[in-house]
């Protein structure tokens, strides 16, 4: 099974920062196979991200991914309160798994 | 606007059984794979179980294989998950799922229902 591992594991940002978050598998996968969630405290996960660099409808362009092989980043641009979340990475290139997220903080 | 709404869940003692409900809304149910996604407490996100838009490929965690079922009703928009054998460690929220695919998997969960908790406890 393929491992991701999310870094940093928590962070504080202020408004109007630009933040990249980390997300190292233990095996190559695809780009097509990655896509990336946010978890808003009390809510269900929502797709950001699919295929690496695909926005999920509705998705700001503050929001960006990218990568290849066994590194993926996702970055927001301009952060804004409302960014507060636990973001989640996935793979489904060989079985399925999910990161064990970030926790992001906005002050 | 898509929906899913969840029902079902709540405290079960180890070794009985509960049974999960979705419903879906504003789009075509039965286009689509389903899927369940479990959260369980201070843990990650895990994939729990599939079902293909006709029912003929359903997929499982080796963590729920033999003890979970998958199953849905087109005619209803629902998607249900029986749950069966419960242990400790199936307690957590689960979600139900749209996959973002029309007619396979793609494993891509872009409509998500609001969740419902089950806790196994004696």
């Amino acid at each position: 099974e393929v491992v991701l591992t999310q870094s940093p594991g928590t962070l504080s940002k202020s408004p109007g920062e630009r933040v990249s978050l980390s997300c190292r598998a233990s095996e190559s996968v695809s780009s097509i196979y990655i896509a990336w969630y946010q978890q808003k405290p009390g809510q269900a996960p929502s797709l950001l991200i699919y295929a690496a660099s695909n926005r999920a409808t509705g998705v700001p362009d503050r929001f960006s991914g990218s990568g290849s092989e066994t590194d993926f980043t996702l970055t927001i641009s301009r952060l804004e309160p409302e960014d507060s979340a636990v973001y989640y990475c996935q793979q489904y290139s060989s079985s399925h798994s999910f990161g064990q997220g970030t926790r992001l903080e906005i002050k | 606007e898509v929906h899913l709404v969840q029902s079902g869940g709540g405290l079960a003692q180890p070794g009985r059984s509960l049974r999960l409900s979705c419903e879906a809304s504003g789009f075509i149910f039965d286009d689509f794979a389903m899927h369940w996604v479990r959260h369980a407490p201070g843990r990650g996100l895990e994939w729990v179980s599939g079902i293909t838009w006709k029912s003929d490929n359903v997929a499982y965690a080796d963590s729920v294989k033999g003890r979970f079922t998958v199953s849905r009703d087109n005619a209803r928009n629902s998607l249900y998950l029986q749950m069966d054998s419960l242990r400790a460690d199936d307690t957590a929220r689960y979600y139900c799922a749209k996959d973002i695919a029309r007619f396979g998997y793609q494993w891509i969960f872009d409509v998500w229902g609001q969740g419902t908790m089950v806790t196994v406890s004696s």
